[in-house]
């Protein structure tokens, strides 16, 4: 199995709403990554998970909140979110967080919508 | 300060009229180069991995190369399938990952 899956695919949610995003690989990988992209833009990094411990957290607000349950799942839990914070958010896996095992395997994304 | 550069950001070409693709990167140190392709609306899809100046990789009618400076994405006789966005990423020794703007490339029947 070479994927990685995101659930939901699309998701409204107001200002005041509290939602997850839910991301899972069975590809053995031990570093996990969560990404936001804005339209005609690249992933910007928002954090990484490295073998369950948060390695990487790019000065990203309060309000997104990870969390690696275990090695395969990877959640992003939201909370008082705002319109800018409208993106599509991708999760990526990788066979280690360094070196020559940093290919980053992404799934489809969750498109977030925020009124 | 690390920085890549894609270029041009967008491309036209006819079917069949092969081009190349620019990564120009700034690091401190490069641990690896990646090409990556994306649909709209999707995730990105891993195509290559470049570690060291003068290693190639091909696949299909994709080729990547790389220097001390740049990478290309050289694309031989396109097919409208190949119609993309076109990312390239840096992993520098500070442990970051940069991304590129991307090339959004368009191929005509």
């Amino acid at each position: 199995d070479t994927e990685v899956t995101q659930t939901p695919k699309h998701l409204v949610m107001g200002m005041t709403n509290k939602k997850s995003l839910k991301c899972e690989q069975h590809m053995g990988h031990r570093a996990m990554y969560w990404y936001k992209q804005k339209a005609k833009k690249p992933p910007e990094l928002m954090f990484v998970y490295s073998y369950e411990k948060l390695s990487i957290n790019e000065s990203v607000p309060s309000r997104f909140s990870p969390e690696c349950p275990n090695s395969s799942l990877l959640n992003l839990h939201l909370h008082a979110l705002q319109p800018e914070d409208s993106a599509l958010y991708l999760c990526a896996s990788s066979q280690g967080s360094g070196g020559a095992y940093n290919e980053q395997f992404f799934g489809p994304g969750t498109r977030l919508t925020v009124l | 300060e690390d920085q890549v550069t894609q270029s041009p950001e967008a491309l036209r070409l006819q079917e069949g009229e092969s081009s190349s693709l620019n990564c120009s990167y700034t690091v401190s140190g490069l641990r690896g180069l990646f090409w990556y392709r994306q649909d709209p609306g999707k995730g990105p899809e891993f195509l290559f991995t470049l570690y060291s100046a003068g290693e190639e990789k091909e696949k299909e009618r994709l080729k990547a190369t790389l220097t001390k400076k740049e990478s290309f994405l050289h694309i031989t006789a396109p097919k409208p399938e190949d119609s993309a966005t076109y990312l390239c990423a840096v992993y520098s020794s500070a442990s970051k990952i940069i991304f590129g703007s991307g090339t959004r490339l368009s191929i005509r029947p």
